[in-house]
């Protein structure tokens, strides 16, 4: 079955630490997203990818970085210098061509204490 | 900038009771306009969708018809179920001048809940 698959699913870390968490594609899409979800409000937009290795800062960028090496793999490092980094991280892909449609992962929680 | 506005929840209803979630847009150009659900700790599944002035997306019982004179997505149900409870999205596309990397602006989301 196609779909978009993150990892871990809960993830603790302690404050200071750097934390990758995965998100990996098989369903061919070029575009990829990163949203971050705080209770009682809708999606931001951290970082985006149209295409391997090329990728953009989104609306609240600041204290993460992301790669695209591989068409099917978007990691996002959430680093110490997140200020606020306890949230739920969303990865999402697009299809190809005028479908502005997105396909949602089932999460990850982090947790920084 | 682009803005969504959903009406504030949470909503609670009785099964079979009719359901209507507000939303309203801001928007620059055409874009297109979507409601997505969230079920307790998943991710987001996309209940409907339309592309252009007077479609109707429909999905499950769901409908929602895209209004530009009056910049709303409005859903609906006619009879919802227990299983209807969750997290619902309104959000939009940036589409301008064919150069869109195709961000979505959501809403922040309403709550609903479906008792027996």
């Amino acid at each position: 079955d196609g779909g978009i698959t993150q990892s871990p699913k809960y993830l603790f870390r302690k404050e200071g630490q750097n934390v990758t968490l995965s998100c990996e594609q098989n369903l061919n899409h070029d575009a990829m997203y990163w949203y971050r979800q705080d209770p009682g409000q809708g999606l931001r937009l951290i970082y985006y990818s149209q295409i391997v290795n090329d990728f953009q800062k989104g609306d609240i960028a600041e204290g993460y970085s992301v790669s695209r090496e591989k068409k099917e793999s978007f990691p996002l490092t959430v680093t110490s210098a997140q200020k606020n980094p306890t949230a739920f991280y969303l990865c999402a892909s697009r299809p190809p061509g005028l479908s502005y449609e997105q396909y949602f992962g089932p999460g990850t929680r982090l947790t920084v204490t | 900038g682009d803005s969504v506005t959903q009406m504030e929840g949470p909503v609670t209803l009785s099964e079979e009771a009719f359901l209507t979630i507000n939303c309203t847009y801001t928007a620059t150009g055409y874009p297109s306009l979507f409601w997505y659900v969230q079920y307790p700790g998943e991710g987001l599944q996309l209940l409907l969708k339309a592309t252009k002035a007077d479609d109707k997306g429909s999905n499950k019982g769901f409908e929602a018809t895209y209004r530009k004179e009056t910049t709303s997505f409005h859903l609906e149900k006619g009879s919802v179920q227990v299983s209807d409870s969750a997290v619902y999205f309104c959000a939009l596309s940036d589409v301008a001048g064919g150069t869109s990397y195709g961000k979505l602006t959501f809403g922040q989301g309403t709550i609903l809940t479906v008792h027996p």
